[in-house]
């Protein structure tokens, strides 16, 4: 069974617009949500991170809105520029709080 | 500072074939992680450590796969009887600590295995 679900594979946005990505999960226990950002022949790297007692996050162009109720959290890149071109993963910590459980991940890419 | 290094870069090695993956987390960092990660899917959790225990196996696939951590710092990812299905991108992460507060993990670039 998969635990995290996101949503869309690849997006295509021009430069300027808004990128959306979603994430649905299972386990109502997770009390962790980030979002990670990786770069061809990279290792992820975290963009942004939310916890469940607040339902929005900004950092710069960055968003996480979060709907406890129905599981789902979502990432919104604002202003998108051609270097946020990456694949970007949703992710949960397990319960034990230790591992990561990712999405499958999101191509996005930013034409100019 | 430094990052999570990671050796070799890439690794090809034959089908039935033994190999080991280093990782060198970031200094002062007790907590350590093995992810795998297949073309075009996230990372898969294979095994945690705290210090120089392993805490958590549980994503170990099966026993071919063994993963030490002697002295609480540098750990080797040891695959035996490799198999073609082996092949990923092997990353390693590291974080202050872990438990109920989370500490971020700063991933590795990656081991990429090709086993042919």
């Amino acid at each position: 069974q998969q635990q995290v679900k996101q949503s869309p594979q690849s997006l295509i946005v021009q430069k300027g617009g808004i990128s959306i990505i979603n994430c649905a999960y299972e386990n109502t226990a997770f009390d962790y949500f980030p979002w990670y950002q990786q770069f061809p022949g990279k290792g992820p790297a975290l963009l942004i991170a939310i916890r469940p007692d607040v339902s929005e996050k900004k950092e710069g162009r960055f968003t996480i809105s979060f709907n406890k109720s129905a599981k789902q959290f979502s990432l919104h890149i604002m202003d998108s520029q051609p270097g946020d071109s990456a694949t970007y993963f949703c992710a949960v910590l397990n319960q034990a709080g230790t591992a990561l459980i990712f999405g499958k991940g999101t191509t996005l890419s930013v034409s100019s | 500072g430094a990052g999570v290094s990671q050796t070799p870069s890439n690794k090809v090695t034959e089908k039935g074939k033994y190999v080991e993956l280093r990782c060198d987390p970031i200094s002062g960092h007790t907590a350590l992680y093995w992810y795998r990660q297949s073309l075009g899917q996230g990372p898969e959790f294979l095994i945690y450590f705290q210090g120089t225990g392993a805490a958590d196996d549980s994503g170990l696939p099966n026993d071919r796969f063994f993963a030490v951590r002697p002295e609480g710092s540098v750990s080797t990812l040891k695959i035996q009887r490799t198999e073609r299905g082996d092949s990923a991108v092997y990353l390693c992460a590291s974080s202050l600590t872990a438990g109920p507060i989370y500490n971020e993990q700063f991933f590795g670039p990656g081991t990429r295995l090709t086993v042919l």
